[in-house]
C-alpha cells in the first residue's frame, strides 16, 4: 500500500545469523504491528507498538526483537534463537484505536 | 484463547459461480470481523464489520456478520478468474484504545474458466 516501505522483499540467511526487516510509514499513523505467515496459515502477531518507545509481544515474540525509536520507523529483528525463521513478514501501521490493517508488500525470509 | 475458523480449507469452482466463504470465531473483547484477500503477496483489505444482520457490498462481493451466532459469511456472485486468491478472514479484538487481530487459517478460492 502507498505510504507503507518493507525491505528488503527477499532475504536469504544462513542458520544463526541475525537479519533486520525494515518497515517505513509516511501515513502518521500511531501504531505498527509486524505479523508473520507461513504457507498454507494465516498471519500471526509478532510484536506490535503503539506509541514511540513502546512496544508490547504478540502472540509468537520468542527469537524476534523490535525497536520504535520514530514513529515512522519499526524495524524487527529475526534472531539466531527464531527456531524456524522461513517466513513471510509483513508490517502494518495502524491508528492506535485499531480498525483496518493495511499492509506493506512483505518480506520474505529464507533460512538457507 | 481467540480462536478463527473458516470454512472451506478450499474451493474449485467456474467462471459465473456463486461461491460463500464461511468465518466462525470465539473470541473475547469483539471489536470488528474483517476480510481480505490475498493474491501471492500483501493481504488487501475488502471489508470490516461491526454491527450484525448489515450487509456490506463492493460489486459482485458482499458479506454480513452475526454476532449472535458468531460467524460471518463472504459472497462472491459471478466469480471471475481474477478471483481466485486466499481469502483471510480476521477477528478484531481488544478494550478501548487497541485493537488486535486474530486471523484464521484462510481459504483458497480457483476460479478455472
Amino acid at each position: 500500500d502507498g505510504g507503507i516501505t518493507q525491505s528488503p522483499k527477499y532475504l536469504f540467511r544462513k542458520e544463526g545469523q541475525n537479519v533486520t526487516l525494515s518497515c517505513e510509514q509516511n501515513l502518521n499513523h500511531d501504531a505498527m504491528y509486524w505479523y508473520r505467515q507461513d504457507p498454507g496459515q494465516g498471519l500471526r502477531l509478532i510484536y506490535y507498538s503503539q506509541i514511540v518507545n513502546d512496544f508490547q509481544k504478540g502472540d509468537i515474540a520468542e527469537g524476534y526483537s523490535v525497536s520504535r525509536e520514530k514513529k515512522e520507523s519499526f524495524p524487527l529483528t529475526v534472531t539466531s534463537a527464531q527456531k524456524n525463521p522461513t517466513a513471510f513478514y509483513l508490517c502494518a501501521p495502524s491508528w492506535a484505536r485499531g480498525g483496518e490493517l493495511f499492509f506493506g508488500e512483505g518480506s520474505r525470509l529464507t533460512v538457507l | 484463547e481467540d480462536k478463527v475458523v473458516q470454512s472451506p480449507l478450499s474451493l474449485v469452482v467456474h467462471e459465473g459461480d456463486t461461491v460463500t466463504l464461511n468465518c466462525s470465531y470465539e473470541v473475547t473483547n469483539f471489536r470488528s470481523l474483517l476480510w481480505y484477500k490475498q493474491e501471492k503477496k500483501a493481504p488487501t483489505f475488502l471489508f470490516m464489520l461491526t454491527s450484525s444482520g448489515i450487509e456490506k457490498k463492493s460489486g459482485r462481493l458482499s458479506s454480513i456478520l452475526d454476532k449472535k451466532e458468531l460467524f460471518s459469511i463472504l459472497n462472491i456472485t459471478a466469480t471471475q478468474t481474477g478471483d481466485s486468491a486466499v481469502y483471510l478472514c480476521a477477528v478484531e479484538t481488544g478494550g478501548t484504545s487497541y485493537g488486535k487481530l486474530t486471523f484464521g487459517q484462510g481459504t483458497i478460492l480457483t476460479v478455472h474458466p
